[in-house]
């Protein structure tokens, strides 16, 4: 398997201009989430999803974010407008549930999206 | 007050030493306790995980969680240039959401 597929890379954009970022998680798995990483806050989990629905958006700082995941096997995070504090590395990733486990297995996380708000 | 807490650092520390890198945690109900890895520009990956209290052992990779005192360690034994990255310790809640702390940066150098 490719693993979790984000996309695009990097992104540069100006105050005010919608941004899209985009996750292709690994087959088969039936978590994803999405989490924000920056020096001062560390990786901070936004939102996540169990069979396409959300379950848990307490983490989106504001309305201006919105996340969707019309199928398995994709899912987008919507910043719109954008401003500059929302300058981060944004992960995406996907698990399988492991009832052995007895809770969420395995995360395995995206490259990111280096988004860069000017 | 974040729920796990971790020296950002860095750490620098000669090949061949052994590193420990600790976090605190306020939540009790926290069960599960992860050690994730993550390189320059990668996304973290899991390096470990442990149950309740007790070590881990993996390799050069020892986990250890204190319960008592809500304390949480990796220890790497015989450190190498490749261990050169940032770590970051997480628990588990009792939904399915990882905290994790901000992450320690580790410098092996040779």
């Amino acid at each position: 398997d490719a693993g979790v597929i984000q996309s695009p890379r990097h992104e540069v954009t100006e105050m005010g201009q919608e941004v899209t970022l985009r996750c292709k998680p690994i087959s088969g798995h039936d978590y994803l989430f999405w989490y924000r990483q920056t020096m001062m806050r560390g990786l901070e989990l936004l939102i996540y999803f169990n069979n396409n629905v959300p379950i848990d958006d307490s983490g989106m700082p504001e309305d201006r974010f919105s996340a969707k995941m019309p199928n398995a096997s994709f899912s987008t995070l919507k910043i719109q407008p954008s401003e500059p504090r929302d300058s981060a590395v944004y992960f995406c990733a996907s698990s399988f549930r492991d009832r052995g486990f007895g809770g969420t297995d395995t995360q395995y996380f995206g490259p990111g999206t280096r988004l860069t708000v000017l | 007050q974040k729920e796990v807490e971790q020296d950002p650092g860095p750490l620098s520390v000669p090949e061949g030493a052994i590193v420990s890198l600790n976090c605190t945690y306020s939540n009790s109900a926290f069960q599960y306790f992860m050690w994730y890895r993550q390189y320059s520009r990668k996304g973290p990956e899991l390096l470990m995980y442990t149950y309740s209290s007790g070590n881990k052992e993996d390799g050069r990779f020892t986990a250890q969680v204190d319960k008592s005192s809500k304390y949480i360690s990796l220890f790497i034994r015989d450190s190498q240039p490749s261990d050169s990255a940032t770590y970051l310790c997480a628990a588990l809640h009792n939904t399915d959401k990882l905290i994790f702390g901000t992450g320690t940066r580790l410098q092996v150098f040779p």
